[in-house]
């Protein structure tokens, strides 16, 4: 049963455009949500973060949404780099952030 | 930002031998680590979740006896991979958090391991 899903294995943008990354979970007592991006052979780092008791979170170029009825989230890259072009993981915390569980990823690639 | 370090980065080994993966926070106290296993082109799936001092806690699936893991000190944590099979093989990620709640969880690089 997969609570976080990135149902996009990929997605491709040209450079100075905007990448969407889309999540959606299923769990409602998921109150924490994270985006982190992932290069090959190394550990996830953290990007940006928002708690369900906002919509919006905003760290320079990088914003995420959260629609809490509809149980979804984004992270919004604007411009996009050829440096973003990396995995992007959406992770969910449970109340406390006791657990995170993380989507499947979603592979960026931003073509110069 | 912080940072974690995973020793080896990477590890061939044959059938039936164990591995020790260390996973070591550098510049902060990690009151809990995690450890997780990547699957090619699939997401990180939580094995456990281990506080200092205490045992770890297992998720559903994940054999505790195979995959021993030790959280000595608040800055090491180490989980073996006892009596590897083939099927073991994948790449594994520890992270750290400090403090409780949703503090950011720091990851390390990576333990690539390959059991022959």
């Amino acid at each position: 049963d997969q609570q976080v899903k990135q149902n996009s294995p990929s997605l491709s943008v040209q450079e100075g455009r905007i990448s969407i990354l889309n999540c959606d979970y299923t769990n409602s007592m998921f109150d924490y949500f994270l985006w982190y991006k992932k290069y090959p052979a190394e550990g996830p780092t953290f990007l940006i973060s928002i708690s369900s008791i906002k919509d919006k979170n905003e760290d320079g170029r990088f914003t995420v949404f959260l629609n809490k009825s509809a149980k979804h989230l984004s992270l919004h890259i604007v411009p996009s780099q050829p440096g973003d072009s990396a995995v992007y993981f959406c992770a969910a915390s449970d109340t406390g952030g006791f657990k995170t569980i993380f989507g499947a990823g979603t592979r960026l690639f931003v073509k110069a | 930002g912080a940072v974690v370090s995973q020793h080896p980065s990477r590890v061939i080994c044959k059938s039936g031998t164990s591995v020790k993966i260390e996973c070591r926070s550098l510049d902060f106290q990690a009151t809990t680590m995690f450890w997780y296993r990547q699957f090619p082109k699939q997401s990180l799936m939580l094995m456990a979740t281990s506080n200092e001092g205490s045992k770890a806690t297992y998720e559903q699936g994940v054999e505790k006896d195979k995959f021993l893991i030790n959280h000595a000190s608040l800055t090491l944590s180490t989980l073996t991979v006892t009596s590897a099979h083939p099927e073991d093989s994948s790449f594994y990620i520890c992270s750290a958090r400090e403090g409780q709640g949703y503090n950011e969880q720091f990851f390390g690089p990576g333990t690539r391991l390959t059991v022959l």
